[in-house]
């Protein structure tokens, strides 16, 4: 059965750096989404990607934040000067139509030192 | 305020139980209702609802939506110690296709 995959699955980084977090999609999926989860706290929406750009974003997603689709199968979040509040799971999710349910990788744990 | 609320928050049963896990929820231009089961990583798509009154079933695990009480179950009979997981919801509204999650109900069926 086909899956998102996400890389690296574990990324360990200095406060300040910036990071990348990458994503494959399902391939012919077209609706794209990157969510966090804070450790012990519910999942919360990060943004929505969907012929390349964004259409959807939460509170959280500042200027901080970026996707990117650089080509036809990653989807990348780049978080840039990392704060220690980063630290979290990511998860990246796709779906090939709104009628849909998304379906997620198995995450990138981000911990921030 | 958008909200998924789930209960309970956990719970420890034996193998072979019946469980009713909870979600109700308050979400302006309600689309619909997911329910994911979490085990160590990757939510896992369980089922997506969107008429009241209407039961979907995938084996042991069953789901419901009541559209004018704003809630939904999640039954799971006959149940084995591979069921325990993290059951999250989520609700999608029509405005934005956003997922609003719920805290989750963590199960934990002893042998």
């Amino acid at each position: 059965e086909p899956e998102v995959t996400q890389t690296p699955s574990h990324q360990v980084t200095q406060m300040g750096q910036e990071v990348i977090l990458r994503c494959v999609p399902i391939s012919n999926h077209l609706y794209f989404y990157w969510y966090r989860q804070i450790l012990g706290q519910k999942v919360e929406f990060l943004v929505s990607f969907y012929n390349n750009e964004i259409s959807e974003k939460s509170e959280i997603f500042d200027d901080q934040f970026s996707v990117e689709r650089p080509d036809g199968s990653n989807f990348t979040l780049k978080i840039r000067s990392t704060k220690l509040e980063d630290s979290a799971m990511y998860f990246c999710a796709s779906r090939g139509t709104v009628n849909q349910p998304q379906h997620f990788g198995d995450g990138t744990r981000l911990s921030i030192l | 305020e958008d909200k998924v609320v789930q209960s309970p928050l956990s719970l420890v049963v034996h193998e072979g139980d019946t469980v009713t896990l909870n979600c109700s929820y308050e979400v302006t231009n309600f689309r619909s209702l997911l329910w994911y089961k979490q085990e160590k990583k990757a939510p896992t798509f369980l089922f997506m609802l969107t008429s009241s009154g209407i039961e979907k079933k995938s084996g042991r695990l069953s789901s419901i939506l009541d559209k004018k009480e704003l809630f939904s179950i999640l039954n799971i009979t006959a149940t084995q110690t591979g069921d325990s997981a993290v059951y999250l919801c989520a609700v999608e509204a029509w405005s934005n296709y956003q997922l609003i999650w719920g805290a989750g109900t963590k199960l934990i069926i002893k042998p």
